[in-house]
């Protein structure tokens, strides 16, 4: 799986959209970016995935660029439940047993009133 | 729909003493099943995996084993646990569209 960079921390104010980004210059052309989102003491739920085009859905949307070396997440009106630690992940999509995830340290949101 | 329960939810453990933390999957059939474990602040690292019943892969050498008694059961052990064996253990489902985690075991052991 490509390695993924994402900025350790970032605060938005509630009601605000938080952009959380995430680098993955190395992903190779078969590979989906995912999203993660761990809260406090739960264990991580899926937010989206992508191939190139942007992709939405009732959580979150996420933007891919051209070159598919970087993407954001955006939730549109960040609420204080979604304070969470956000995980940017890129992978082979499908059941391939060796097709785990490999999380890195994701961004910590702290969603502010 | 598919749905992953994972039990005990927190468990404190003295040193030397044995772990069962089981996992169970519905709602799909011959399910790859994963364990992971994350140390406090840090990210999520994974232990085994299984493609079918007795089946297993193990991706670190530690101090747990695992098994997969039943097509939808998997099961995380240690015969006598270590103080760093204490972590938050997450069994995790692997669909079409991604992992469906379980809501994690933390355990502590003192």
């Amino acid at each position: 799986d490509a390695k993924t960079t994402q900025p350790p921390s970032m605060d938005c104010a509630e009601g605000r959209a938080a952009n959380l980004p995430c680098n993955h210059s190395t992903i190779s052309g078969n590979e989906y970016v995912y999203w993660y989102r761990q809260i406090h003491s739960q264990g991580p739920q899926y937010i989206i995935h992508g191939l190139k085009n942007n992709e939405t859905n009732e959580m979150a949307s996420l933007i891919i660029t051209e070159d598919r070396k970087s993407s954001t997440l955006i939730l549109p009106h960040a609420t204080l439940r979604d304070t969470a630690v956000y995980y940017c992940i890129v992978r082979l999509r499908g059941l391939n047993a060796g097709n785990m995830l490999t999380f890195g340290g994701g961004t910590r949101l702290m969603v502010k009133p | 729909s598919q749905t992953i329960h994972q039990w005990p939810a927190t468990l404190v453990q003295p040193v030397g003493s044995p772990l069962s933390l089981e996992c169970t999957v519905e709602g799909t059939s011959n399910p790859n099943l994963y364990w992971y474990r994350q140390a406090a602040g840090r990210g999520l690292q994974l232990l085994f995996y299984s493609v079918g019943i007795g089946q297993i892969s193990s991706e670190v050498p530690q101090n747990l084993s695992a098994s997969r008694p039943q097509d939808r059961q998997f099961i995380l052990s240690s015969k006598k646990l270590l103080l760093s064996d204490s972590g938050f253990y997450l069994c995790a489902w692997l669909g079409p569209d991604g992992y469906t985690f379980g809501s994690g075991t933390r355990l502590t052991v003192v």
